[in-house]
């Protein structure tokens, strides 16, 4: 079965506003990552949050990660509308090596 | 250069076929895998190779038979296609998912007819 659910599974904003899209998982993570895939794409690495971080930032995304909640969150700021794409949090547990996916959230940024 | 590069992009071909897709990687990574997505966008690992060895089989159905000739590659064998198969199939590659995330292929589009 899938390690998280996103939420919401679609989002759809105006150029210049914020998206937030939310993951929660099931076990203990090693850590927490973000991919972006563009419409008919391969996946993109956007951003690697540890179980022992709390938030990190990259230009204009910030991760949070609540381990307690098993939860995290993709805040991105000033949103583009080539921002438009689906966004997926993947987990990876223990000492493995693979990546457990999240439903995704298809985010629609309109100019 | 493309990092993970897999071929071909697209295939479309009957039920009961036998077809293979295959994946290169240049960036030096130990860590190969590859990945199924369905129709409603679910990602699902199915193998995942480090070094040439197989380190992870999903409960994948044993129609599907990976092949790594050198760590740099990975190919993916389909014998006896059912319609069920059709789907985007992703290869990836990884140094250390501890560390840096995976780098993936363009996908390629399996059509079952």
């Amino acid at each position: 079965s899938q390690q998280g659910e996103e939420d919401p599974q679609a989002l759809s904003i105006q150029e210049g506003e914020n998206a937030t899209m939310n993951c929660s998982y099931k076990t203990s993570i090693n850590n927490l990552q973000w991919y972006r895939q563009n419409s008919g794409r391969g996946l993109v690495h956007l951003i690697l949050i540890r179980s022992n971080e709390r938030e990190k930032h990259s230009g204009r995304l910030r991760v949070t990660l609540d381990t307690s909640k098993k939860s995290s969150s993709l805040l991105i700021t000033a949103s583009r509308a080539a921002d438009t794409a689906s966004y997926f949090c993947a987990t990876v547990t223990g000492g493995g090596n693979k990546l457990t996916f999240g439903t995704g959230t298809q985010l629609k940024v309109e100019l | 250069d493309t990092a993970v590069s897999q071929t071909p992009k697209y295939l479309v071909t009957q039920m009961g076929n036998d077809k293979s897709i295959k994946c290169e990687q240049n960036l030096g990574h130990d860590t190969m895998y590859w990945y199924k997505q369905d129709s409603k966008k679910f990602l699902k690992i199915m193998f995942s190779y480090n070094n040439k060895e197989l380190i992870i089989n999903e409960t994948v159905p044993n129609r599907f038979s990976p092949k790594s000739p050198d760590k740099a590659h990975l190919n993916l064998h389909i014998n006896s296609l059912e319609l069920g198969d059709s789907a985007v199939y992703f290869c990836a590659s990884s140094q250390d998912q501890a560390t840096g995330g995976s780098f993936f292929g363009q996908g390629t589009r399996l059509t079952v007819v």
